[in-house]
């Protein structure tokens, strides 16, 4: 099984409806990321969490809202979606310090 | 505000040539340079790192060069296969308290090496 597993890995949705994106995982790391891909932009961070009690934005918050249920479970919600949040998503942990990321396989999201 | 700054964009080489990706920081606060690798569908892993306290790190074909005083790090792919055609990254950060950082990255370059 893989260390971070992120559900769903595809999803069309309508414009309006609110969504959730999934991700577990079995590193046992504090540090939980979520990030969103563009082609040309590179990976933007949307939010962070440092433990279950630590949620932080990110550079790009705005129209997202996440929930540290555990651990090992982070998720990110789109409250309402719209087409410009289409692209492909990517939940990552770390353990303390300056220590390498690891991802998931990441979810494509695409909002019609 | 783009405080990782990576180029070129794309990149073509010829199998056996050197692959070379540049990135410039602002942020001097930056004290730790990762480099990600990803492949499509998959999601991107860490491929080398270096501290700002060395100038060079090898690890096989791949070599961090870091220059502190340009504020510019590359990553050099000696004999570049086939098999390294791939989306590369940089990427910066800092220990922002706590033991805990965030990673800011570049916008990628896609790296494609033809037989």
């Amino acid at each position: 099984d893989a260390d971070v597993t992120q559900t769903p890995r595809n999803r069309i949705t309508k414009t309006g409806k609110r969504i959730m994106l999934e991700c577990s995982q079995t590193k046992g790391h504090d540090r939980m990321y979520w990030y969103r891909q563009d082609p040309g932009l590179g990976l933007r961070l949307i939010y962070y969490s440092f433990d279950v009690k630590d949620i932080n934005k990110g550079e790009i918050s705005d129209g997202y809202s996440v929930s540290r249920q555990a651990q090992a479970k982070f998720s990110l919600s789109l409250e309402s979606a719209i087409p410009n949040q289409t692209a492909l998503y990517f939940c990552a942990t770390s353990e303390r310090g300056l220590t390498g990321y690891t991802f998931g396989s990441g979810t494509r999201l695409t909002v019609v | 505000q783009q405080q990782v700054k990576q180029s070129p964009q794309s990149l073509i080489v010829q199998k056996g040539g050197i692959s070379i990706i540049n990135c410039a920081y602002e942020n001097t606060a930056f004290d730790y340079f990762p480099w990600y690798q990803q492949f499509p569908g998959k999601g991107p892993a860490l491929l080398i790192a270096i501290r700002p306290d060395v100038s060079e790190k090898k690890e096989g074909r791949f070599t961090i060069s870091f220059n502190k005083s340009a504020k510019q790090f590359s990553l050099h792919i000696m004999d570049s296969q086939p098999g390294d055609s791939a989306t590369y990254f940089c990427a910066a950060s800092t220990d922002s308290g706590a033991g805990s950082y965030q990673l800011t990255f570049g916008k990628g370059t896609k790296l494609s090496v033809i037989p």
